[in-house]
Parts: structure tokens; C-alpha cells; sequence
């Protein structure tokens, strides 16, 4: 088990760009969540899946955003129209339904809108 | 307005002597919390977790304290060595009770320095 990969690890896209990510979760793990993490601040919530299904979708999570997770495995992140204000680490994690209490995180993608 | 803080950005503790990391929540929904340490370049990596009706985790030599009333939680590192240099993150959960976290609110982080 390698843990959870993120890919790709670093992304500079020029404004008005699309740009998507994805996420291979640890491979028993039901859970998916996408975070984001600016300077100075904590991860903040931007979605979960659990299986195939999107069960929560933050405020953060413009119409600009989207993310899937067809067949329950690894997820993508799509930002449509990057915006300067986008740069940030785009984290992945992953868990099990019940019983961890704790996610598994991955590296990260740090996204640089120039 | 923050849920969870974390109100020292920073703090410095000599190699063998106790950490004591603060945390404070305002949201009185909020019953499971959890602590995730982070290296530079690396995701978080969970640590230690509590739910509300204890108070007091401990595993090796970090233990989580709860008080409940007070909206206040700490981790406290004995004894701290220098591979504990990281920034920790406090979080919380609401209504997940029994481990299967949805949502996570995170605080900002508090950058703990271990000096040999």
C-alpha cells in the first residue's frame, strides 16, 4: 500500500486556464475528501465521496469547480477558468467509513495561477 | 468567523521538556476533535483523536486533554524531541460520533520548534 497519490505534485497554469488533478485514494478506503490549504491557514473543506457518490460539497466549491469519482476509485479536481486567487495545495485524503479516526492525506498538488 | 482556533502561531520548547499545544472551538456541535502534524512538502498526518465524552487521550508520548466546558482542548508532548519539529493542526468534527468523519474544520496551525 503506497498511500494516497496526488497527481501531478506541482501545476503553474496561466489565468483562464483549466486545470485537473487527481487523487488515488488507498485502495480499501470508502472516503475521499478533497481539501485546500492556502498560506497560514488550515486545510479547508471542499467536498467528500463516499464510494462513487459526492455526499457534501462546501461553499468554497465555486461553479468552477467540479470533481468526480466514477466507480469509487480514484477522484479528479477540475478548476475551469483558473483565477489568481485559486493558487493554493489542493490536498486529497482518504478513510474508511467507520472505525479510523483519521484521514490518510496525500502530498498534494500546489496549483500557481500566474 | 473561525471555529476552531489555534491562537499561537508559533512555539519554541528545549529538547526533553513537555510541548503543550492549544487549541479553542466555538462551535458547541462539535464532538470528535483530532490533532494532525505536518511536515514542508508533506500532507498532514493524523496523529491522535478524542471524542467528546472523554477527556483524556494518551498514546506514547502524546495525549490529548478535552475540557469540554471550557471549549478548549490541548496536546501535550512528553518528552519532546527534535523529530517533532512541525506545524500541528488542531480539527474538528460535528455529528460524527463513532469515527467516520465527514467534514473536518482545521485551525491555522501552531509551528512547534524542538531545540536540541
Amino acid at each position: 500500500d503506497t498511500g494516497v497519490s496526488q497527481d501531478p505534485r506541482h501545476k503553474i497554469t496561466k489565468r483562464g486556464q483549466n486545470v485537473t488533478f487527481r487523487c488515488d485514494p488507498i485502495s480499501e478506503h470508502n472516503r475521499l475528501y478533497w481539501y485546500r490549504q492556502t498560506l497560514g491557514q488550515g486545510p479547508e473543506f471542499l467536498t467528500y465521496f463516499q464510494n462513487e457518490a459526492q455526499l457534501e460539497k462546501s461553499r468554497l466549491l465555486s461553479d468552477r469547480f467540479s470533481a468526480e469519482r466514477p466507480k469509487g476509485s480514484f477522484s479528479t479536481l477540475e478548476i475551469q477558468r483558473t483565477e489568481q486567487g485559486d493558487s493554493a495545495m489542493y490536498l486529497c485524503a482518504s478513510s474508511l467509513l467507520a472505525g479510523n479516526y483519521g484521514y490518510t492525506f496525500g502530498s498534494g498538488t500546489r496549483l500557481t495561477v500566474v | 468567523d473561525q471555529q476552531v482556533k489555534q491562537n499561537s502561531p508559533s512555539l519554541s520548547v528545549q529538547e526533553g521538556r513537555i510541548s503543550i499545544l492549544n487549541c479553542d472551538y466555538t462551535n458547541s456541535m462539535f464532538d470528535y476533535f483530532l490533532w494532525y502534524k505536518k511536515y514542508p512538502a508533506e500532507g498532514p498526518t493524523f496523529l491522535i483523536s478524542i471524542s467528546s465524552i472523554k477527556d483524556k487521550n494518551e498514546d506514547g508520548r502524546f495525549t490529548v486533554f478535552l475540557n469540554k466546558s471550557a471549549k478548549h482542548l490541548s496536546l501535550h508532548i512528553v518528552p519532546s524531541q527534535p523529530g517533532d519539529s512541525a506545524v500541528y493542526f488542531c480539527a474538528a468534527s460535528a455529528g460524527n460520533y463513532g469515527g467516520s468523519q465527514g467534514n473536518l474544520i482545521f485551525g491555522k496551525g501552531t509551528k512547534l520548534s524542538v531545540k536540541p
